[in-house]
């Protein structure tokens, strides 16, 4: 069972915009701002999409956006193309020198 | 650019110790105030934090595994490695290596290795 939890499954249709969530708690989500989101297609290794909650690192599309509301964080793709369908995982600093990750939402993109 | 490799074996037999290394290239392993990481995730299954590395040899670990791992660095190779003990089936994952992206032990991870099959099996 995964300290940060995320919908299975998620989809939308091209040019859609579609949100995930990743549900925490006030001692991990809710009480830090080191929040990030990974993408992962089969196979590949994970790529850095979003950390301190909405930065996003050089090179990533604008349409990948991110924010924070309590202990949820959410990760919003916005005009979804085809290659946006992979596995997204969030993370989170969890205190006493701890990180989790979220189970992992499996985007559609239909 | 930064690139990441993960190396060791392939396949380790229970209650044996998995041993991993990851070789930085492109960039020294101690030329900047980031931290070295590692990751696993098993087959078909989520990610898992397992530890971090400072330059220096400062570490933390997940605490799960913290009685089984430990990570170390060798700034003469640049290379970080990887050791946990008494490993079991539930071991069996990809394993990879990846780097803080800024100073920061709990910023986001990368760049990242291409991750390498660790089997736990006899």
């Amino acid at each position: 069972q995964s300290a940060l939890t995320q919908p299975p499954s998620a989809s939308g249709s091209p040019g859609q915009s579609v949100t995930i969530s990743c549900t925490g708690t006030s001692s991990d989500v809710g009480g830090y701002n080191y929040v990030s989101w990974y993408q992962q297609h089969p196979g590949k290794a994970p790529k850095l999409m979003i950390y301190d909650v909405y930065r996003r690192p050089s090179g990533v599309p604008d349409r990948f956006s991110g924010s924070k509301s309590g202990n949820t964080a959410s990760l919003t793709v916005s005009g979804l193309q085809a290659e946006d369908e992979a596995d997204y995982y969030c993370s989170s600093y969890a205190g006493s020198d701890n990180l989790v990750f979220g189970g992992g939402t499996k985007l559609t993109v239909l | 650019q930064l690139q990441l490799q993960e190396s060791g074996p392939g396949l380790v037999k229970p209650s044996e110790t998995l041993s991993l290394t990851c070789t930085v290239s492109g960039g020294s392993i101690s030329s900047s105030s980031y931290y070295w990481v590692w990751i696993r995730q098993p087959p078909g299954k989520g990610l898992e934090w397992i530890g971090n590395i400072y330059y220096s040899g400062s570490t933390y670990y997940t605490p799960s595994l913290k009685s089984r791992v430990t990570i170390s660095v060798d700034t003469s190779q640049n290379q970080f490695s990887l050791k946990l003990s008494s490993v079991t089936a539930s071991d069996t994952a990809v394993y990879y290596c990846a780097r803080t992206l800024y100073s920061s032990a709990w910023s986001g991870f990368d760049p990242w290795g291409q991750g390498t099959l660790v089997t736990v099996s006899s």
